[in-house]
């Protein structure tokens, strides 16, 4: 069955550093690929999605691109801030159907 | 446009009793999702639907759990009898359909207490 596996947190980080957050999945075929953002006490909400091979999604400074060779889907953004502080999901889903979420990264910047 | 609503946000209850938790979709959005998130497990997917149809119960953890859709603008997840280890946050999120890819847009929760 499809999977995702994402790195396990935390990650702590300073202002302006540089972050990536690796994701990977098993699937048969080519899904759709998504990264989900959860901040302190909200619910999940869409930070940027691709849905074909060499997709780069793009959103508020994070981007991801969609990597079938390497079945890879990592985040990254070139300067974060304390404000980026969360929980970041990878998740993949298929059309008209549930989406499979990775474990969840907790992402710390300090300033 | 509103959001997806869940009610309450907030439930404190006994062991034992019986606990209903609330979703309201986003209007003309044909999924309907329940998630739980525990610190242990993570985020799970109990149970969704399609056009209020139940479509994979797989997730809900025991008979003490089950969820209905009577329409499309509404859903309960209940728990009877509730127990400690239900305490977690729930989420509701739902989903259009059409396109080649499925975004769900999450409501804010409802922090569970078991006691």
């Amino acid at each position: 069955g499809d999977s995702v596996t994402q790195m396990e947190g935390p990650v702590t980080l300073s202002e302006e550093a540089f972050l990536t957050i690796n994701c990977t999945y098993t699937a048969t075929g080519y899904p759709s690929l998504f990264w989900y953002v959860q901040y302190p006490g909200e619910g999940l909400q869409l930070l940027l999605k691709a849905t074909k091979a060499d997709d780069k999604g793009s959103n508020k400074g994070f981007e991801a691109t969609y990597r079938k060779e390497t079945t890879s889907f990592h985040l990254e953004k070139g300067s974060v801030q304390v404000s980026d502080s969360a929980v970041y999901f990878c998740a993949l889903g298929w059309r008209g159907n549930k989406l499979t979420f990775g474990g969840g990264t907790r992402v710390l910047v300090k300033p | 446009d509103a959001g997806v609503i869940q009610s309450p946000r907030h439930e404190v209850t006994e062991m034992g009793q019986e606990v209903t938790l609330r979703c309201k979709p986003i209007s003309g959005h044909d999924y309907l999702f329940w998630y739980r998130q525990t610190m242990m497990r993570g985020l799970e997917l109990l149970i969704y639907f399609n056009n209020n149809v139940p479509i994979d119960d797989s997730g809900m953890p025991e008979d003490r759990f089950s969820a209905k859709m009577p329409n499309a603008s509404f859903s309960t997840l209940k728990i009877q009898p509730s127990e400690p280890r239900d305490s977690a946050v729930y989420f509701c999120a739902s989903s259009p359909i059409g396109g080649s890819y499925n975004e769900q847009f999450f409501g804010p929760g409802t922090r569970l207490t078991v006691l």
